[in-house]
Order: structure tokens, then C-alpha cells, then sequence
């Protein structure tokens, strides 16, 4: 699995836009990038995944560099019920298995 | 949702007993896993199954044996229960298709080893 490093902890306001990085320098030209989150005692919940091109959908947005080097999950309006740890997930090609690391807790304060 | 249910919810039992955890799908999806979730080590892979009666093992794998006799169900068994395997336990299934390797997961299984 390509490496991945993400900030512990941020902080964002409700309303406005939770924007959490992730670096994965080492990832190959077929590896996706995954977003999963977790909110407290309940199973992780998946987000959005992509591979080289932005990716929306009904929750938030992706947004990788074009050397794919690293990327940027877009919460566009957020909620209390974002706060949440946050992990950014690069499986190897083909693999099933996630190696999930520690993540980002982002907290959503009122 | 994903249709995964896990049962119990929550279980308590002492040293040495042994422990069953069942997860339960309704998507006829291929792969199913075991995770465990502990304060410091975020989750971590126990095994994993690709098919009815195919499994792997996976980083955390001594002390578990798992069985898939059917596409719905994946069992994680606890032969002989230890303090150490207090944890809480994910079971989490995927379509597999390669390089969309998108997982879901259950609510979990909250078990205390006494």
C-alpha cells in the first residue's frame, strides 16, 4: 500500500468548509485513493475514492494533484455530525486488504 | 446501508472460554473481513475471506480462526478467550472488483475478556 500521512487533529466551524489533506508520494499509477470516516464506536463509513480525476458525490469532493502526490477531501458544508476521524486509504493494486493508519480527527466546533 | 448485521452487539465472558462472532450480509458480495479496533493501533486485519470456505489470514491473526460456509455468513472464532483480545470487532464486506475496493462495514462487536 502507498504510504499515506495526514495532519492528527483539525478543527473547522460549522457552515463552513472542512478541507483534510492526505500526502501519498509513493502511490502508483493505479492506486486509488480511498476516504473513509469514523465517527465515535460506530463502523467506518466510506466517502469518496478516485484515481487521477476530481471526484463528488452526495457527501464531499476529492480533489488529487496532478502528480497525484496528494489530495484534498472537500466536506463543502459542515455539520456537527462531521466530527469524525477521518482516513486516507491507498490499497495496493488489487489488494483487498486496508491498512488503516491513524488518521485525521477533525472536530466540527458550533 | 450496506445490509451488514453483527451479533452479539456486545459480550462479556471470562479467560478461556471460547467466543463465536457472527456477521451477517444481505449483498451476496464476495469478501468479508475481521477487523479489531484498539485504542492506539486503529484497525487492524484478523482475516479475511475471498469465497465460501477460502480465507486468509491477516496481520493479527494468532489466537483467531474464521469459517465461511455460506456467501452470507462469516464467523470469527475466540478458541480460548484472552484479556489481551478485549477489543472492538469490525466485520466489513467488499465486491472485490480490482482496484475498486470499496468496504463497508457493520456496527461492530464490543467484547470484554474478564
Amino acid at each position: 500500500d502507498a504510504k499515506t500521512t495526514q495532519p492528527p487533529s483539525m478543527d473547522c466551524a460549522e457552515g463552513r468548509a472542512a478541507n483534510l489533506p492526505c500526502n501519498h508520494s509513493t502511490i502508483s499509477g493505479n492506486e486509488y485513493v480511498y476516504w473513509y470516516r469514523q465517527i465515535h464506536s460506530q463502523g467506518p463509513q466510506y466517502i469518496i475514492h478516485g484515481l487521477k480525476n476530481n471526484e463528488t458525490n452526495e457527501m464531499a469532493s476529492l480533489i488529487i494533484t496532478e502528480d497525484r502526490k496528494s489530495c484534498t477531501l472537500i466536506l463543502p458544508h459542515a455539520t456537527l455530525r462531521d466530527t469524525a476521524v477521518y482516513y486516507c486509504i491507498s490499497p495496493r493494486q488489487g489488494a483487498q486488504k486496508l491498512v488503516f493508519g491513524q488518521g485525521t480527527r477533525l472536530t466540527i466546533n458550533p | 446501508d450496506a445490509g451488514i448485521t453483527q451479533s452479539p452487539r456486545h459480550k462479556v465472558t471470562e479467560t478461556g472460554t471460547p467466543v463465536t462472532l457472527r456477521c451477517h450480509q444481505t449483498e451476496n458480495h464476495r469478501y468479508m473481513y475481521w477487523y479489531r479496533q484498539d485504542p492506539g493501533h486503529g484497525l487492524r486485519l484478523i482475516h479475511y475471506s475471498y469465497g465460501v470456505k477460502d480465507t486468509d489470514k491477516g496481520e493479527v491473526s494468532d489466537g483467531y480462526s474464521v469459517s465461511r460456509s455460506k456467501t452470507e455468513d462469516f464467523l470469527l472464532t475466540l478458541e480460548s478467550a484472552t484479556s489481551s483480545q478485549t477489543s472492538v470487532y469490525f466485520c466489513a464486506i467488499s465486491a472485490g472488483i480490482l482496484g475498486g475496493d470499496t468496504q463497508y462495514f457493520g456496527p461492530g462487536t464490543r467484547l470484554t475478556v474478564l
